[in-house]
């Protein structure tokens, strides 16, 4: 089946403006993650979506980011006012249930660069 | 606090000879541990986990993975490196309910 989808690829924007980054998990998990990647560094855990549960928000950054998820199926991921350091690659993650028994299914990312 | 530790930025190793990528963790409890790698423009992709039982864990790819609790580590092995083998690596750890990467160790192989 199809694995974990994200869009758009890629995203140039400019310093102040806002954007929405797209997730879509695989069918029937009911986990998913937000995780950012800047350039050398690892990844470094953002924020995550459990069946109806209140989403952990414990890894975003500031209140520029916020993250919705409807039921068990799509994702974004909003950075409001965006700056420079914002820029990283955004990957999204589904798994079957909570860790740590499930291993997470990555999507490719988004690339976003702030001008 | 650090919760996964991956001392080395960049591995070589020649075709064909044994490889190790090394990881440490420091969290409370039993460990829940994880390999992924990252192919160049590509996902992650989960190599391998940890969860108990057999302290010499074998994932995908030929890869396999030694817990050893009195050093707290839990370093990714191969017998026989491959070029195609040439990737970012990431240890992870679970901490509370959440997953924690190391920084990732780039992995050369060379022909």
């Amino acid at each position: 089946g199809a694995g974990v989808s994200q869009s758009p690829s890629n995203k140039v924007t400019e310093k102040g403006k806002d954007v929405e980054l797209r997730c879509d998990p695989i069918s029937g998990h009911t986990a998913l993650y937000w995780y950012r990647q800047r350039l050398g560094q690892g990844l470094e855990f953002l924020i995550y979506f459990q069946g109806n549960s209140a989403p952990d928000k414990s890894g975003l950054p500031s209140d520029r980011f916020s993250a919705e998820r409807t039921g068990e199926s799509v994702s974004t991921l909003t950075i409001q006012r965006t700056q420079q350091e914002d820029s990283a690659v955004y990957l999204c993650a589904s798994s079957l249930a909570r860790v740590p028994y499930n291993e997470q299914f990555f999507g490719p990312g988004t690339r976003l660069t702030v001008l | 606090a650090q919760s996964v530790a991956q001392p080395e930025d960049q591995v070589n190793v020649a075709e064909g000879n044994p490889l190790t990528v090394k990881c440490t963790y420091s969290v409370s409890g039993n460990p829940y541990l994880f390999w992924y790698v990252q192919y160049p423009n590509r996902g992650l992709q989960f190599l391998l986990k940890y969860i108990t039982g057999d302290n010499l864990v074998k994932g995908s790819y030929g890869f396999e993975a030694e817990f050893n609790k009195s050093q707290t580590s839990f370093h990714l092995k191969k017998p026989s490196a491959l070029v195609s083998d040439s990737a970012l690596y990431f240890c992870a750890v679970k901490r509370d309910d959440k997953i924690i990467f190391g920084k990732g160790t780039r992995l050369h192989i060379l022909p």
